[in-house]
């Protein structure tokens, strides 16, 4: 079946540690998004890549970094610089083209020692 | 920029209710639009989707229609279950296909 994975479901990291969550789709999107969530609220956009080799920051970079050297891989690194990691990680594809709906895997959930 | 509204909530109704969640969008040219639902714990799921005006989306029995005059696309099912309960999303997605925009989600429990 295709579909987005995302590991690990939940995470947690020590102060100043570098973590990297990972995104894996066999859907052939060509575009992947990352967005963070808190409790009770919507979604923030941190990143997102068109193409393979090139993303664009979204709303929130800040302490986060990204790279897409595969199609089928887009992990996220929350960095020592994001002071309030502890979210709710959520990451989807789409085709990349009009009229076609993101689709989402099941998210991570990443917490503070 | 895009912008998505939705009604805010927690919305509670009894089993059998009939359910509306109101959602206006403000965009440039002709968006496509989506609801998502989200159970707790997990990722979004595509409920339904319209992409020009007057196009109705259904799935489940959710309804949404995609009105133009009134940037709206309101979701609708005439009689909920237990097992609807869960956040909904109204998205919307630009005219080039680049960018989606997410309204801030209204939370739906349904009681037995």
């Amino acid at each position: 079946d295709g579909g987005i994975t995302q590991s690990p479901k939940y995470l947690f990291r020590k102060e100043g540690q570098n973590v990297t969550l990972s995104c894996e789709q066999n859907l052939n999107h060509d575009a992947m998004y990352w967005y963070r969530q808190d409790p009770g609220q919507g979604l923030r956009l941190i990143y997102y890549s068109q193409i393979v080799n090139d993303f664009q920051k979204g709303d929130i970079a800040e302490g986060y970094s990204v790279s897409r050297e595969k199609k089928e891989s887009f992990p996220l690194t929350v960095t020592s610089a994001q002071k309030n990691p502890t979210a709710f990680y959520l990451c989807a594809s789409s085709i990349g083209d009009t009229n076609q709906p993101q689709h989402f895997g099941d998210g991570t959930r990443l917490s503070i020692l | 920029g895009d912008s998505v509204t939705q009604m805010e909530g927690p919305v509670t109704l009894s089993e059998e209710a009939c359910l509306t969640i109101n959602c206006t969008y403000t965009a440039t040219g002709y968006p496509s639009l989506f609801w998502y639902v989200q159970y707790p714990g997990e990722g979004l799921q595509l409920l339904l989707k319209a992409t020009k005006a007057d196009d109705k989306g259904s799935n489940k029995g959710f309804e949404a229609t995609y009105r133009k005059e009134t940037t709206s696309f309101h979701l609708e099912k005439g009689s909920v279950q237990v097992s609807d309960s869960a956040v909904y999303f109204c998205a919307l997605q630009d005219n080039y296909g680049q960018n989606f925009v997410f309204g801030p989600g209204t939370r739906l429990s349904v009681l037995p």
